[in-house]
């Protein structure tokens, strides 16, 4: 069955990095994309940005743009999603998603189960 | 910037009916856009629950459907149950590995 598992929570300071990873199984790694979501606490989601895990091709939600990496191990079926010079409003809940783009399809059908990104000084 | 836009909220009795739905500030959506709602429960990963316009993903009942209403894409849900309360969320597709989120719907059933 397909899984998506994500590292675990994290604490930060302001102006550090994080990197969230993210574990795929039960499908061909290469054959979906991978998009990264983020909640903040009481708010809706949002969406950071896509990575082909075919080709490592990327988009990136504009207002990230420069502080935002993703990147594919594809000999170990892990996604990556790597934001720079934290702030207290990337407090958050990041989730990783199959993306499914091929045909009439375009959406996301797989999640992972979060990973709670705390920024405090 | 072109912006999804969804009710803040809606209520609905059990047993009822309700239409959520899903424009752009700017112009109008269509099946090209591949709209995607996932429901969302308080401390939970999104569940996603239509693709592509009007497609149940694996497991949904099918009191939940898709469709485009004028230049809309909407979301029924038919016979509303007291565990349908959740956020609902609309995702279209802006071409290029680009998605764009609504703000949600918080659904009440009362």
């Amino acid at each position: 069955q397909v899984q998506l598992v994500q590292s675990g929570a994290e604490v930060k300071k302001p102006g550090a990095s994080v990197k969230v990873s993210c574990k795929a199984s039960g499908y061909t790694f290469t054959s979906y994309g991978i998009s990264w979501v983020r909640q903040a606490p009481g708010q809706g989601l949002e969406w950071m940005g896509w990575i082909s895990a075919y080709n490592g091709n990327t988009n990136y939600a504009q207002k990230l743009q420069g502080r935002v990496t993703m990147t594919t191990d594809t000999s170990t079926s892990t996604a990556y999603m790597e934001l720079r010079s934290l702030r207290s409003d990337d407090t958050a809940v990041y989730y990783c998603a199959r993306a499914v783009t091929y045909g009439d399809y375009a959406h996301f059908d797989y999640w992972g189960q979060g990973t709670l990104v705390t920024v405090s000084s | 910037q072109t912006v999804v836009t969804q009710e803040p909220s809606f209520s609905v009795s059990p047993g009822g009916t309700v239409t959520l739905t899903c424009g752009l500030s700017s112009g109008s959506v269509s099946t090209s856009y591949y709209p995607s709602w996932y429901q969302q429960t308080p401390g939970q990963a999104p569940r996603t629950l239509i693709y592509s316009t009007n497609t149940r993903s694996s497991g949904v009942p099918d009191r939940f459907s898709g469709s485009i209403l004028g230049n809309k894409a909407a979301l029924t849900i038919t016979g509303a149950q007291a565990d349908d309360e959740s956020d609902y969320y609309c995702v279209l597709y802006m071409g290029s590995g680009i998605w764009g989120f609504g703000g949600g719907t918080k659904l009440t059933v009362l």
